[in-house]
Formats: C-alpha cells, sequence, structure tokens
C-alpha cells in the first residue's frame, strides 16, 4: 500500500544544475499537485493537473516545468537550479479535486547551493 | 484572496490534558476543510476531512467542527499523549488546490 511515493528524498544541487523529481501515485487518483514548503510560509502550490496529459500553473510556478504522460506520475523539473529553489518539495493526489481528501508524499529536501 | 491563520503558532502541555487548536479563513466558499499531522522532516499525514456541508468530524481522540459562516475550524484533541507532539495544518480548499495554514506545533510533554 504505497499511496505516493517521491524520489529522490533529498538531493544538493549546484546553481545552474537541473533535475527532475518524481512522484508516483497508486490510487488512480486524476489529480496531482507539486507544493513547496518553506518555513514560515506555509505551503505553496507550484503547479498541478486535473488528469494524464494535463498540467497548470499554480501560485509560485517560476522557475519549474512539469509533465504528466502517465495518470500515476507527475514530474517536477527545474531546468536551471537557483538558491531561491531550495526548499521541501511535496507531491500530493487526490481523486477528485478539491471535493476529496488528498494524500502526501514523504517530501523531498532540496538544497540548492 | 484566502487566507489561512493558525493560533498559536506553537503550544506546550502536559501529557493528559484536552486541547483546540484554531483553523480560520477569511472565505467562507470553500468545498471542505482537511486537518494534517506533519513530523518533523516526514511529509502529511491526513487526520480528519470535512466537507462544506458538515459540522463536525471524530476519529479515534479527534474531533474536528467546522463552522463555515465564522470562518472557523477546530481540533479538538482528548487525553493528549507524547506521541500527539507534532506540527498540525489546516487546509481549506478552493476550485482546484489548498491552501494551507502555516500550522501549529504541538508538544505534549510526558
Amino acid at each position: 500500500n504505497a499511496g505516493v511515493t517521491q524520489t529522490p528524498k533529498f538531493r544538493v544541487l549546484k546553481t545552474g544544475q537541473s533535475m527532475t523529481l518524481l512522484c508516483a501515485q497508486d490510487m488512480n487518483h486524476e489529480y496531482m499537485y507539486w507544493y513547496r514548503q518553506d518555513p514560515g510560509m506555509g505551503l505553496r502550490l507550484i503547479h498541478y493537473s486535473v488528469g494524464e496529459g494535463t498540467t497548470a500553473k499554480g501560485e509560485v510556478p517560476d522557475g519549474y516545468n512539469v509533465s504528466r504522460l502517465k495518470k500515476q506520475n507527475f514530474l517536477l523539473g527545474l531546468e536551471s537550479a537557483a538558491p531561491s529553489q531550495t526548499s521541501v518539495y511535496f507531491c500530493a493526489s487526490s481523486y477528485w479535486g478539491t471535493r476529496t481528501e488528498a494524500f502526501f508524499g514523504q517530501g523531498t529536501r532540496l538544497t540548492v547551493v | 484572496k484566502q487566507e489561512v491563520t493558525q493560533i498559536p503558532a506553537a503550544l506546550s502541555v502536559p501529557e493528559g490534558e484536552n486541547l483546540v487548536l484554531n483553523c480560520s479563513f477569511t472565505d467562507s466558499a470553500i468545498y471542505n476543510l482537511q486537518w494534517f499531522r506533519q513530523d518533523p522532516g516526514k511529509g502529511l499525514t491526513s487526520l480528519l476531512l470535512i466537507q462544506s456541508s458538515q459540522r463536525e468530524q471524530t476519529s479515534g481522540r479527534l474531533n474536528a467542527s467546522l463552522d463555515k459562516s465564522s470562518g472557523r475550524s477546530t481540533l479538538y484533541i482528548a487525553a493528549s499523549q507524547p506521541g500527539d507532539s507534532a506540527t498540525y495544518l489546516c487546509a481549506v480548499t478552493g476550485t482546484y488546490k489548498y491552501i494551507f495554514g502555516t500550522g501549529t506545533r504541538l508538544k505534549v510533554l510526558a
């Protein structure tokens, strides 16, 4: 019963490097989300997807790209990492948007030096 | 713009005490409200989901209430235990996103 799984759990990047965070869910959920969590600022929505092949911008999308090629996977990409992207990233999924319960992954702690 | 506030930011209580955590929001047009628990360095664990048409939900020692008209929710924890120590987050829902408060960091002393 995996739920929402994020890969990797930790990563250190140098400024300007790129990377992709993977989120996988096994609950057949339609909706998936990427949030970042920063001290004193709570969780903020980066991008979300309402179904396979769809993506949309959230509150803080700049510097990130996403793809949802398969229903169970939601990828978050950083093309050119900046120190301001140092954060903890959480993926979440829900069956039918915000009318239903959200389930979160364990997070990816990213440090950009 | 929806804003979610959680007071207090931190709380320390002796074991066995009953306690209330507060969550307030500025826009009553929500679909539901969800309470989460977050342990240090971990993800968010869903505790309770209250639909907008409901007034409360209960799970074990936890009871959450929702008053949309006043923009408030409370999470009641009965007979607190050291294992309840964590950060508690509430989130209200708009059309496509969950809007979070910054949480209440709870410490239950043995």
